[in-house]
């Protein structure tokens, strides 16, 4: 079974300054996928960014990178000038290539605040 | 397009009581998922709904079972509560298959269950 672990639970950012989130995972498999999810205080979970695992290249969505290390099996969001939006519980997901369903596995999740 | 919806938002139920949650994914989606979110276990998987049937189940007990109906919509029944049971269930959609794509889940605001 895949394990995801977040070993950040809390961190802090200056608005308009950068923070990278911590993401590490364990598996067998070679390919897979793995996402980002920013869940804000009461309000639902959305897809931050999306990285194929065959893929070498590091996904980028705006302000959002993230730096893959398949080999580390590491998988950090780097978020760049910080906005007062940007706080919010981050969740790092895997999910396996190897069944044809939908089944996401969650790390425990960085509280990230942004300090004005 | 409207997003996911869940129903109802809020409910408050006694040990040893049942419930339904409700779920009516993006239109066009055929993969409804159920997760439940706890401060201790986190992010959980329960089970994964396509075209009506079951395609993926985690851990959980029997208590805690699913359906889809031919409108894609999902129902989760949790039987004889248990004070444990008390988390927010989110439910997201995806296409499903077919697309590249077609893995991307899409989350619903969530059902808060407090059991007393």
């Amino acid at each position: 079974a895949q394990t995801v672990t977040q070993s950040q639970p809390e961190m802090s950012v200056q608005e308009a300054e950068t923070v990278t989130l911590s993401c590490t995972y364990d598996t067998s498999e070679s390919d897979y996928y793995l996402f980002w999810y920013k869940q804000p205080p009461s309000r639902q979970m959305i897809l931050v960014i999306r990285q194929e695992a065959y893929k070498q290249q590091n996904a980028t969505e705006n302000r959002f990178s993230v730096n893959f290390q398949k080999a580390a099996k590491s998988f950090s969001l780097k978020i760049s000038d910080s906005q007062l939006g940007d706080a919010a519980m981050y969740f790092c997901a895997y999910r396996s290539l190897n069944n044809a369903g939908n089944m996401l596995t969650f790390g425990g999740g960085t509280r990230l605040m942004v300090k004005p | 397009k409207a997003g996911v919806t869940q129903t109802p938002r809020y409910l408050i139920k006694t040990r040893g009581q049942q419930v339904t949650l409700s779920c009516s994914p993006i239109s066009g989606h055929r993969s409804v998922s159920w997760y439940q979110q706890t401060p201790g276990q986190g992010l959980q998987f329960l089970f994964e709904y396509f075209s009506e049937t079951q395609r993926n189940k985690g851990n959980f007990p029997g208590r805690f079972s699913g359906r889809q109906f031919s409108n894609s919509r999902s129902e989760m029944n949790v039987s004889t509560l248990e004070l444990g049971d008390s988390a927010l269930y989110l439910c997201a959609s995806s296409l499903g298959a077919g697309t590249r794509y077609a893995y991307e889940q899409y989350f619903g605001p969530g059902t808060r269950l407090t059991v007393t």
